[in-house]
Order: C-alpha cells, then sequence, then structure tokens
C-alpha cells in the first residue's frame, strides 16, 4: 500500500520561502504509474491544485501560482517536495501531497496533510 | 471561485438518498473523466469514484457516480451517520492545463 507523510515548518515568516517535503513509501518516486502532487486548502474554504512532478522531472503547475511554486524530486530518499516564494496570509492552508494517477488523473493516495501558517 | 460548480450543502436522514451535483464546462468535465473525494477532518482525504463511474477497492456500493455532458453527480444511497463529510468533484482542465475542484459540499447526516 502507498503511504504519503509530508513534513515541513508549521510556520512560515511572510515574504519567506515555504519548503515541504512529501516522503513515499510503498511506491518509487521513479516508477512511471503516478504524477507526484501537491494540493491545499485553506482554512474554511475548497481544494487547490499546485502542481505535479513526473518521475522525468517534467513538471506542470497551476497557472495562477506558476511564477511562485517548484515541485522537484528526490530519488536518493524517495520524496517530493514544494517550495513556495514570497508567501503572504493568503497561503496559510493544510498542505497535502498525493499520487496522480498516470492514465486516470484521479489522485489515488493522500498523505494526512500539514498545516502551514504564514504569520509573523 | 472554484471552476467546477457544487452546491455548498446537502443533507439527509440515515438510510436515504443523496446526490450532490458537479456542474462544469466542455474544456473539463465535457472532455476529462470526474473523480469524487471525501474528506474528513483528522483523516487523509480519499478517493471515492473515479472515471466518472468506478469505484475503488473498499468503497461501499453505495457511492457511484454519472456523468452527463458538462456535469456530473454522486449519489449516496443508504445514507449512514459516518458519511457526513466534505465531498468534492474534480476534473482536468485542458483550456488551464490544471486540475481543478469543485468548491465542495458538504454533507450533514440529520
Amino acid at each position: 500500500q502507498v503511504h504519503l507523510q509530508e513534513s515541513g515548518p508549521g510556520l512560515v515568516r511572510p515574504s519567506q520561502t515555504l519548503s515541504l517535503a512529501c516522503t513515499v513509501s510503498g511506491a518509487s518516486v521513479r516508477g512511471g504509474n503516478y504524477f507526484w502532487s501537491w494540493i491545499r486548502q485553506p482554512a474554511g474554504k475548497g481544494l487547490e491544485w499546485l502542481g505535479r512532478i513526473y518521475t522525468t522531472g517534467s513538471t506542470d503547475y497551476n497557472p495562477s501560482l506558476k511564477s511562485r511554486v517548484t515541485i522537484s524530486l528526490d530519488t536518493s530518499k524517495n520524496q517530493f517536495s514544494l517550495k513556495m516564494t514570497s508567501v503572504t496570509a493568503a497561503d496559510t492552508a493544510v498542505y497535502y501531497c498525493a499520487t496522480l494517477d498516470f492514465v486516470d488523473l484521479s489522485f489515488d493516495h493522500w498523505g494526512q496533510g500539514t498545516l502551514v501558517t504564514v504569520s509573523s | 471561485q472554484s471552476v467546477l460548480t457544487q452546491p455548498p450543502s446537502a443533507s439527509g436522514t440515515p438510510g436515504q438518498r443523496v446526490t450532490i451535483s458537479c456542474s462544469g464546462a466542455r474544456d473539463n468535465i465535457g472532455i476529462n473523466t470526474v473523480h469524487w473525494y471525501q474528506l474528513v477532518p483528522g483523516t487523509a482525504p480519499k478517493l471515492l469514484i473515479y472515471k466518472n463511474n468506478e469505484r475503488p477497492a473498499g468503497v461501499p456500493d453505495r457511492f457511484s457516480g454519472s456523468k452527463s455532458g458538462t456535469s456530473a453527480s454522486l449519489a449516496i444511497g443508504g445514507l449512514q451517520a459516518e458519511d457526513e463529510a466534505d465531498y468534492y468533484c474534480a476534473a482536468w482542465d485542458d483550456r488551464l492545463y490544471a486540475m481543478v475542484f469543485g468548491g465542495g459540499t458538504s454533507l450533514t447526516v440529520l
């Protein structure tokens, strides 16, 4: 069974960079079955897709956030990561990592999520 | 403002059948498949329906999905207290080249 676990600081200062990692078990980030993806949910609001990365390193991002978001792979740790620059209070949210099925484009497996608060 | 439109809330009594709608456009639901997710506070989100009407292993057949044109719906039959959760639809949008979600529907079991 695929298991995903997010990790990273729970508090980020405004204008700084948010950095999160997702550790994968039960699958390899070098495998071709999935895109590796990030999604967030601000308190009281809906889900927002941030982007995806494939085993080749190819990425796609939400157009509204593309200038601030970078997703990368670390195959040595079987992880993938999210970096978001120039954060504001509007970026306060629960951040989820998930597998995105390569064929069906469904999010098959999700992490528990991690709350990131942007505040001084 | 979400790209896909869902009612913000729905409710039903135990044993009832409830339907949640998801409205989109040609570039998303019109040409791509729809997936449904269940979010329960404190737990990892769960894939409920994929490819419009397919259930992953372990999802009860009380849950069903359908799609017609640029709209989709999730039906929950034999409503149970444990079904109280937030439900989201999603589809790939070819124009935005992005995954888009509905705004979510909060289901209350009365």
